[in-house]
């Protein structure tokens, strides 16, 4: 029984290019959260998808930053014309739903050159 | 605003003795209440959880978590620390009617010593 799985795992990218993070949950569920890490700073919250839904993008910026998560396939976050600031650790989160309770991949580490 | 607090930052133990890592709210309403371990270059694994129920959690790997709603606390313990529990360990708190959003602490990097 596969658990969440990202990849790439380590992701370089040069200033301005797009960088596209890929997310599949565990079997059976639904729900995707991504969370991003940055140096010297938790775990932030950046968007909450059910299949073909954004729920809640409350901690998503403004700008360059989207995330999909569609009928068929894996979870999509985009970051289009990366800058040096988004070298971070990407995390995403399943669940069932309503148990809150969230399975983590083992993250995507982007860096910025 | 809501938050999660977890007081200091790095804790040092010797391997065998107690470890006792703080985590605080802030909200009127109790929330849902986490703890996580994450290792180097690796995910969050779930310790333990409290939704509702007995206030005394047991997780995994000997962890153990009180909810104490006058205390807005949620601690982890461990009666004796083994150097295979060196990581970093972050509270989380999900709040009622927010989507099921995870909020983390800052973490507390645990060092145990032989």
């Amino acid at each position: 029984n596969a658990g969440v799985m990202q990849n790439p795992r380590h992701l370089v990218r040069r200033r301005g290019q797009e960088a596209r993070l890929r997310c599949s949950p565990m079997k059976g569920h639904s729900h995707v959260y991504w969370y991003r890490q940055l140096p010297e700073e938790g775990l932030k919250f950046m968007v909450y998808l059910q299949k073909e839904n954004i729920i809640d993008e409350s901690g998503m910026p403004k700008e360059r930053f989207s995330a999909e998560f569609p009928k068929e396939g894996p979870s999509i976050l985009r970051i289009q014309q990366v800058v040096r600031g988004d070298s971070a650790a990407y995390f995403c989160a399943t669940g069932e739903g309503l148990s809150y309770e969230q399975y983590f991949g083992p993250g995507t580490r982007l860096t910025v050159t | 605003a809501q938050s999660v607090t977890q007081l200091g930052s790095h804790v040092s133990v010797s391997e065998g003795a107690l470890v006792l890592l703080r985590c605080n709210y802030s909200s009127s309403v109790p929330p849902y209440l986490f703890w996580y371990v994450q290792y180097p270059n690796q995910g969050l694994q779930l310790l333990l959880k409290y939704t509702t129920g007995a206030t005394l959690v047991k997780g995994i790997n000997g962890f153990e978590a009180e909810f104490k709603k006058s205390e807005t606390s949620f601690h982890l313990t461990k009666p004796s620390a083994h150097m295979s529990d060196a990581a970093e360990y972050f509270c989380a708190v999900v709040y009622s009617g927010n989507t099921g959003k995870l909020i983390f602490g800052q973490g507390t990097t645990l060092q145990v010593k032989p």
